[in-house]
């Protein structure tokens, strides 16, 4: 089963415009990462957020976590057409000694120009 | 570029068939995740090797099995293979060996298509 579920499915914005995806996720967690991925490509790293904290930037990115929620949101500002791509999240079970990543299934961000 | 590679890029097989993944780290990196990705499963985990050992398991069939050795690169063996076997499968790596408290990074991935 999912932990992490995006919202929306599929996005489509024009270029210069915010974009913003969440995630829900069910079990507590020890952190959350976002991930890209272009058509058929590998995934690419793009933020970790730990429980503890609240907000993270990195560029263009904002991640907020929200733990009472169970949920975060991954926020591009001043999208570009080179972030056309699919997005993730992954979260780290808290408490499993056999803890796994599990990712969402992720929200498709088409950037018109 | 993530720096870790795999092979080969594609596979064509037929049902009933073995087949052998490979995947190099980082250089550095001592752990190795394997992932399948289809279109109606999204990214599976299946399993997490470090430093030569199995360190966790996720969605894995009996009919996967996958190994690390002393170099650090892994197999991931798929048996008796099934149409819904295919699917891309993504090496990814990390530095460390606590799954999803470092970042990992991804191989451009395997299509492999059962036919």
């Amino acid at each position: 089963s999912q932990q992490g579920e995006e919202d929306p499915q599929a996005l489509s914005i024009q270029e210069g415009e915010n974009a913003t995806m969440n995630c829900s996720y069910k079990t507590s967690i020890n952190n959350l990462q976002w991930y890209r991925q272009n058509s058929g490509r590998g995934l690419v790293h793009l933020i970790l957020i730990r429980s503890n904290e609240r907000e993270k930037h990195s560029g263009r990115l904002r991640v907020t976590l929200d733990t009472s929620k169970k949920s975060s949101s991954l926020l591009i500002t001043a999208s570009r057409a080179a972030d056309t791509a699919s997005y993730f999240c992954a979260t780290d079970n808290e408490g499993s000694s056999a803890s796994k990543i599990i990712f969402g299934s992720g929200t498709r961000l088409s950037i018109r120009p | 570029d993530s720096g870790v590679t795999q092979t080969p890029k594609h596979l064509i097989t037929a049902t009933g068939q073995r087949v052998t993944l490979r995947c190099s780290p980082r250089s550095g990196d001592l752990s190795v995740y394997w992932y399948q990705q289809s279109l109606d499963q999204g990214l599976q985990f299946l399993i997490q090797y470090y430093n030569g050992e199995e360190r966790a398991k996720g969605n894995i069939l009996e009919r996967f099995s996958a190994q690390q050795f002393p170099d650090l690169h892994s197999e991931l063996n798929l048996s008796s293979l099934e149409l819904g076997d295919s699917a891309l499968y993504f090496c990814a790596s990390s530095a460390a060996g606590g799954i999803g408290a470092d970042t990992q990074y991804f191989g451009p991935g395997t299509r492999l298509t059962v036919l």
